[in-house]
């Protein structure tokens, strides 16, 4: 089992949608957790870290189930700009042990 | 608002040549670390260091070399480059990696061995 894992996509979804994402991850003892947005061909960039108790930045929330073990990514509203690359980042402790899911392309669709 | 910067963004090399990545921050960050991206595959961590002096192998650390001489500068050196090297290469920075810090990444750096 791959430790972290997210459905490559892509999600095909039209402008104003809500679409979800989940990450789930193999490491019990992963002690922080992010979602990070990368465009085409460009560096990834930070979109929220993932709190325990759920968090939430304008249109995007963010959720952790550390029984079940995965994260979720939930994006109201959807907007063209929106359309990216979303990664999982699950941090089981030390530098080399923060891993990067393959991603879920998300593409909005007027 | 420099961040991170590396060079070169793109580069040919023949099998059998060397080259090196360069990578500079300026946000006085101690962890930097170099990732390639492959399809299909996220990012791998190459090769890692937590400040000054100190570096330490990644996943995938096999024809790479690295150094730390400063607390700026995190160069990525391929040995004698291979086929199997083409990739997209990310060079990135961070004060550290609990909740609420962010891991900078730079431009990357596009790969090909021919």
């Amino acid at each position: 089992r791959k430790e972290v894992e997210q459905d490559p996509g892509p999600f095909n979804v039209p402008e104003g949608a809500t679409v979800a994402f989940n990450c789930t991850y193999s490491n019990s003892a992963s002690q922080s957790f992010f979602w990070y947005r990368q465009d085409c061909r460009k560096e990834p960039k930070l979109l929220m870290s993932v709190y325990s108790s759920g968090n939430e930045d304008g249109r995007f929330t963010a959720q952790l189930n550390r029984a079940s073990q995965y994260i979720s990514l939930l994006i109201r509203d959807s907007k063209l700009s929106d359309s990216a690359t979303y990664l999982c980042v699950v941090n089981s402790g030390g530098y080399q042990k923060v891993t990067f899911g393959t991603g879920t392309k998300l593409q909005v669709i007027p | 608002n420099a961040g991170v910067t590396q060079t070169p963004k793109f580069q040919v090399l023949k099998t059998g040549q060397s080259m090196t990545l360069q990578c500079a921050q300026d946000m006085n960050h101690e962890y930097m670390s170099w990732y390639r991206q492959d399809p299909g595959m996220g990012l791998r961590l190459i090769h890692y260091s937590v400040g000054a002096g100190i570096t330490d192998q990644g996943e995938v650390p096999n024809g790479y070399n690295v150094s730390r001489s400063t607390t700026e500068d995190f160069p990525l050196r391929l040995l004698s480059a291979a086929p199997s090297q083409t990739s997209v290469y990310f060079c990135a920075s961070s004060s550290g990696l609990a909740r609420g810090n962010t891991i900078y990444f730079g431009e990357g750096s596009w790969l090909t061995v021919v």
